[in-house]
């Protein structure tokens, strides 16, 4: 079985700051790892994905995440938040096998402020 | 990657109709997959789209409220059936790529349904 684990579902941070966005994983093998962004209206977005290769993991937008096996942990980052940034974020994880199913987290919804 | 648009975009139906979404993907993919996200919700499951076979349902879903039909490597409907309030979601179709693409996975900008 997997899960995953968002730790706060609101986050708010000032444009220019540090983006945090925590989760956590669950799985009993080795797990691949998502994060979606999901704008107002629309569907989701990939935005970096890890599946074994290096675990500090770059994706677009400026985002990166970085895999923690010791800490079962998968956080996204942003060094400089944008106002266009403000969206829910979605973390997902899904087992080594083509034919496994994606599991989602219960999503962030991420506010930038002036 | 792959491109996937959905039909309708939004629809607002009365309780006890019901409604089939189309779902496009502009390249031959090895799984599709239909989504709920009900209001300020994650997303949940439905089913995976089987190519020439029946759908596989996840858990609380059954196939007489949600058929699904998979025809060709590109295409997928899923029909609301007998709808209810209830059944006011976003409907999200998705599909995962091939060779070195096939651990992502694609969204569609998804169906908006409310039931009235």
């Amino acid at each position: 079985a997997q899960s995953v684990t968002q730790l706060g579902s609101h986050v708010s941070v000032s444009e220019g700051a540090l983006v945090l966005l925590r989760c956590n994983y669950s799985s009993s093998v080795p797990p691949y790892l998502f994060w979606y962004v999901q704008y107002p209206n629309q569907g989701l977005q990939l935005l970096l994905k890890y599946t074994s290769a290096a675990t500090l993991v770059k994706g677009i937008n400026g985002f990166e995440a970085e895999f923690k096996k010791s800490e079962t942990s998968f956080h996204l980052t942003k060094p400089s938040a944008h106002m266009s940034d403000a969206a829910e974020y979605f973390c997902a994880v899904s087992s080594t096998g083509t034919a496994s199913k994606l599991t989602f987290g219960t999503g962030t919804r991420l506010q930038v402020t002036l | 990657s792959a491109v996937i648009s959905q039909k309708p975009s939004r629809d607002i139906c009365q309780r006890g109709t019901s409604l089939t979404i189309q779902c496009q993907v502009d390249s031959q993919v090895t799984m599709m997959f239909w989504y709920r996200q009900q209001p300020g919700q994650s997303l949940t499951l439905i089913a995976t789209a089987n190519q020439g076979s029946e759908a596989t349902y996840e858990s609380g879903f059954v196939i007489d409220k949600f058929p699904i039909s998979r025809p060709n490597l590109t295409f997928s409907t899923l029909t609301v059936s007998n709808m209810s309030p209830e059944d006011s979601s976003i409907y999200l179709c998705s599909a995962r790529g091939t060779g070195g693409g096939r651990y992502e996975q694609y969204f569609g900008p998804g169906t908006r349904l409310t039931v009235t």
